[in-house]
C-alpha cells in the first residue's frame, strides 16, 4: 500500500523568503510523485512530478523538488514566497502516471508582506 | 495536457432529493476517469473509477448505489448523488487519465440543506 505524509498543515512565511513544504512516502514498488497545488474552490493544478527520471525536479511557478530515496522523501522548495503562491498543496503518489492517486492531507501555505 | 470541465460548478439541494454531476474532457477522449471527494480542510479521497462502456470501479466505503457513475462516452462522465443527506455535502472533483498523468476538472461545491 501507498501512502503519503505531509508535515505541517499549515506553514507561513514572509514575502521573499524560502518556502519548504515537506513530503514523505511510503510506497513497495518505486513511486511515481506529484506536487499539486489547489486555489479556494478550485481544482488542482500540477507543480511537478517525479517520474524515476532526474532526481531533482523542476515544476512551474518556480517550485522544484527533489526525490531522495534514501530519506522517502520529496519536499517542494521556492527560493523566493510570492503573495500569490498562498495556497493548499498536496503531495500525492501513485504506482505509474496513470493510476489513481493516494493523497496527503495537504498544506496550507500563508505568506505574509 | 487535458482540459477538463464540470458542471455545475456549485449547487444547492434539498434533502433526498438527486444531483448530477457532469465530467467532461473537452479535448482528450479518455477511457479512465476518478471521482474524488473533498472534505473541508481535508485532502482528496478516491471515491471510484470511473471506466468507458464498463461499470465503474468504486472505493471501499462508498456506496454504489448511492454514488452512481455513468461513463457513457470517451468525454463524459457523470456522477448522480441519489437521495442526498447533508452529510454529502462536500467538493467533488473529477479527473481525466491519459498515458501519464492525471488532469483535474475545477470541482463542484454541492451542498445538501
Amino acid at each position: 500500500a501507498q501512502s503519503v505524509t505531509q508535515l505541517g498543515s499549515h506553514v507561513s512565511v514572509s514575502e521573499g523568503a524560502l518556502v519548504l513544504l515537506r513530503c514523505n512516502y511510503s510506497s513497495s514498488v518505486p513511486p511515481y510523485l506529484f506536487w499539486y497545488v489547489q486555489y479556494p474552490n478550485q481544482g488542482l493544478q500540477l507543480l511537478l512530478k517525479y517520474t524515476s527520471a532526474a532526481t531533482l525536479v523542476k515544476g512551474i511557478n518556480g517550485f522544484e523538488a527533489e526525490f531522495k530515496k534514501s530519506e522517502t522523501s520529496f519536499h517542494l522548495t521556492k527560493p523566493s514566497a510570492h503573495m500569490s503562491d498562498a495556497a493548499e498543496y498536496f503531495c500525492a503518489v501513485s504506482l505509474s502516471g496513470n493510476t489513481p492517486l493516494v493523497f496527503g492531507k495537504g498544506t496550507r501555505l500563508s505568506v505574509i508582506a | 495536457g487535458a482540459v477538463v470541465s464540470q458542471h455545475p460548478s456549485r449547487v444547492i439541494c434539498k434533502s433526498g432529493t438527486s444531483v448530477k454531476i457532469e465530467c467532461r474532457s473537452l479535448d482528450f477522449q479518455a477511457t479512465t476517469m476518478f471521482w474524488y471527494r473533498q472534505f473541508p480542510k481535508k485532502s482528496l479521497m478516491l471515491m471510484a473509477t470511473s471506466n468507458e462502456g464498463s461499470k465503474a470501479t468504486y472505493e471501499q466505503g462508498v456506496e454504489k448505489d448511492k454514488f452512481l457513475i455513468n461513463h457513457a462516452s470517451l468525454t463524459l462522465s457523470t456522477l448522480t448523488v441519489t437521495s442526498a443527506h447533508p452529510e454529502d455535502s462536500s467538493f467533488y472533483i473529477c479527473s481525466v487519465q491519459d498515458a501519464y498523468e492525471q488532469y483535474f476538472g475545477p470541482g463542484t461545491r454541492l451542498t445538501v440543506t
